[in-house]
């Protein structure tokens, strides 16, 4: 079936600094991948919604220069955590549909900020 | 808004049937419903989706009523590892439309 692999699964970075997450579709093509954010004891929160070749979009409320996608080839979304603070401590998560019917998630990112 | 609606909490024993409900009485015509079920600190793990039909797969069973507006996830013999929160959603299936999340409902297996 089909995969998103998502790395790293945690990082631990010191306040101020940008940490880079990736999101890969490894046996399909992904024009579009979703950005996610859960803290804890909360459901899913959509970030963005990251589109090959062309600007992310945004939900309200989520700054984009603070969170930076970039969806570089039809099987790679990154987003990158810009000047973290500890505030941006959560757990984040990809997916991607597949075009037909389903969508699936990576494993998801810890990210701790100190 | 939320589009569906699931309590909040369910247990269930060891080798019993989990029946998870979820209503949705705004569905759309072209809307499926699918379920998903999340382990503490793991990504959503899809389990079955269907648009008006009943389904089965090899993890559960899917009963959607005939006007659509609520659906029961089955899972037949409920183990210690079923332990979860379990999210319904509905979404259009294709376009690459998203996936918004509601509350969910966190099933406790116990022995």
């Amino acid at each position: 079936g089909a995969v998103v692999s998502q790395h790293p699964s945690w990082v631990i970075c010191k306040s101020g600094t940008s940490v880079k997450i990736e999101c890969r579709s490894l046996d399909f093509q992904a024009t579009t991948m979703f950005w996610y954010r859960q803290f804890p004891k909360q459901s899913l929160m959509l970030m963005a919604t990251s589109n090959e070749g062309s600007k992310a979009t945004y939900e309200q409320g989520v700054e984009k220069d603070k969170f930076l996608i970039n969806h570089a080839s039809l099987t790679l979304s990154t987003l990158t955590v810009t000047s973290a603070h500890p505030e941006d401590s959560s757990f984040y998560i990809c997916s991607a549909p597949t075009g037909r019917e389903k969508l699936f998630f990576g494993s998801g990112t810890q990210l701790s900020v100190l | 808004d939320a589009k569906t609606t699931q309590p909040t909490s369910m247990d269930c024993a060891e080798g019993r049937a989990a029946n998870l409900p979820c209503n949705h009485s705004t569905i759309s015509g072209n809307e499926y419903v699918y379920w998903y079920r999340q382990i503490h600190s793991q990504g959503p793990q899809y389990i079955i989706h269907g648009l008006k039909n009943n389904e089965t797969n090899e993890m559960a069973s899917l009963i959607i009523t005939e006007d659509r507006k609520s659906s029961t996830l089955i899972l037949p013999h409920a183990t210690l590892r079923d332990t979860a929160v379990y999210y319904c959603i509905v979404r259009v299936a294709f376009n690459n439309n998203d996936m918004r999340f509601g509350a969910g409902t966190r099933l406790t297996v116990k022995p």
